[in-house]
């Protein structure tokens, strides 16, 4: 079955550059979700969009952006990169489950981004 | 969301069912719990969910008690590749409703 692809699965960049994620989620599925999980930590929501709508919003700083196209893929653009940010990203996405309810995300296999 | 609380770690033998329990005490009617896990530094990989009835998949069961203020994960026949960390998550089901990882339990099953 088709998975959450996520693009590229490595980067290495410089403080103070800038670096742009790339998500696609399942097809069909009009949801998607990032999360960041810094080292040794648990993962945590950054931002959500439905049906190419922001629908959520975390402890994303103003220094990332994101949006979700017409095709449902979605990008996180970060710039003024960090040390901090140095992390695995995690893009999920999901599609109601009519029968019983209740949303199950797909998780890709994440970016890791390495800042120095 | 509902905070949960969970065991930090776990061991459980190969072969053997697993029990990870969860506290969700605060938790509304209309929220959902909901399990998944991660494989080290792979992406979390959703398990089971439910509102109030017991769940079962191909995956594991899921009881959930009676006042829903707690539940229990089953994986009925551990194997070396369920060595994970497992979370349990309350969330509200609404349009794009994030998940909020906890510290989760760390099982660890040995032969």
């Amino acid at each position: 079955a088709a998975g959450v692809i996520q693009s590229p699965r490595h980067l290495i960049k410089e403080k103070r550059e800038t670096a742009t994620l790339k998500c696609y989620p399942i097809p069909r599925h009009d949801t998607v979700y990032w999360y960041q999980q810094g080292p040794g930590q648990d993962p945590q929501f950054l931002i959500s969009f439905y049906e190419k709508m922001q629908s959520d919003k975390g402890s994303i700083p103003d220094r990332f952006s994101a949006q979700q196209f017409s095709d449902y893929h979605s990008e996180l653009n970060m710039s003024s990169l960090e040390l901090g940010d140095s992390a695995l990203y995690f893009c999920a996405s999901s599609i109601i489950t009519e029968l019983r309810g209740g949303y199950e995300q797909y998780f890709g296999p994440g970016t890791r981004l390495t800042v120095t | 969301d509902a905070k949960t609380t969970q065991p930090t770690s776990m061991d459980c033998a190969e072969g053997r069912a697993a029990n990870l329990p969860c506290n969700h005490s605060t938790i509304s009617g209309n929220e959902y719990v909901y399990w998944y896990r991660q494989i080290h530094s792979q992406g979390p990989q959703y398990i089971i969910h439910g509102l109030k009835n017991n769940e079962t998949n191909e995956m594991a069961s899921l009881i959930i008690t009676e006042d829903r203020k707690s539940s229990t994960l089953i994986l009925p026949h551990a194997t070396l590749r369920d060595t994970a960390v497992y979370y349990c998550i309350v969330s509200v089901t609404g349009t794009a409703s994030k998940l909020t990882f906890g510290t989760g339990t760390r099982l660890q099953v040995t032969l």
